[in-house]
């Protein structure tokens, strides 16, 4: 069974510092990783897929990469903004998606 | 493009009685849709995949008979979450994918929010 744990639970940072999200799996079979935002009380909204045999995919100041050996996942965000508040969801794609619980995350003016 | 709507955003109700929820795809036709539900500050768990004109396939653990799901058209897929106590209170999101077994290509829904009194 696919295990995902994102580390940290949370975060506040001031606006502007970089932003570091980790997520981790058991199980490095997997077709592909996913980053999802989600807002509270809200769905989901992909933020970045990296195929497995991709390292990193960036998205303006979004950039994650894939280490798939290891089972590890990075997220940074860069020069972090108010608006870049919200939980941050990495899924592992195999026959369905595993998500990790999300690291929510606080900027602050 | 890509939009999946759910509805209600919020359905409180009181235990016992059974609620629908609906899960629209708005501009395309999903082949597949999934259920999710998730608690609070925890992450999304898989309830069941469903295909259009099929039995819903469920994940282990999840009672078939309390929570129907319905897939009728390639546009609409409701859950009802039949005779619901206290603890079905909780967040459910669904996706839907317009291709068949393609579990990375999922657009997901704003969700609905259960409370059951």
């Amino acid at each position: 069974k696919q295990e995902v744990t994102q580390i940290p639970a949370a975060l506040s940072v001031p606006e502007g510092e970089n932003l570091v999200l980790n997520c981790s799996f058991t199980d490095s079979a997997i077709y592909n990783l996913q980053w999802f935002r989600q807002d509270p009380g809200k769905g989901l909204t992909s933020l970045l897929l990296i195929q497995s045999s991709q390292r990193e995919q960036t998205s303006g100041r979004l950039n994650a990469s894939l280490d798939k050996s290891s089972g590890r996942s990075t997220l940074y965000i860069a020069a972090s903004q108010p608006g870049d508040s919200a939980t941050y969801l990495c899924a592992v794609v195999g026959y369905k998606l595993s998500f990790g619980a999300g690291t929510t995350v606080t900027v602050r003016a | 493009g890509a939009v999946v709507s759910q509805h209600p955003s919020r359905v409180i109700c009181k235990s016992g009685t059974s609620v629908k929820i609906e899960c629209r795809s708005l501009d395309f036709q999903a082949t597949t849709m999934f259920w999710y539900r998730q608690f609070p500050k925890q992450s999304l768990m898989l309830m069941a995949t469903s295909n259009e004109g099929s039995k819903a396939t469920y994940e282990q653990g999840v009672e078939k008979d309390k929570f129907l799901i319905n897939h009728a058209s390639l546009t609409l897929s409701t859950l009802t979450v039949t005779s619901a106590h206290p603890e079905d209170s909780s967040f459910y999101i669904c996706s839907a994918s317009p291709l068949a077994g393609q579990t990375d290509t999922q657009y997901f829904g704003p969700g609905t929010r259960l409370t059951v009194l």
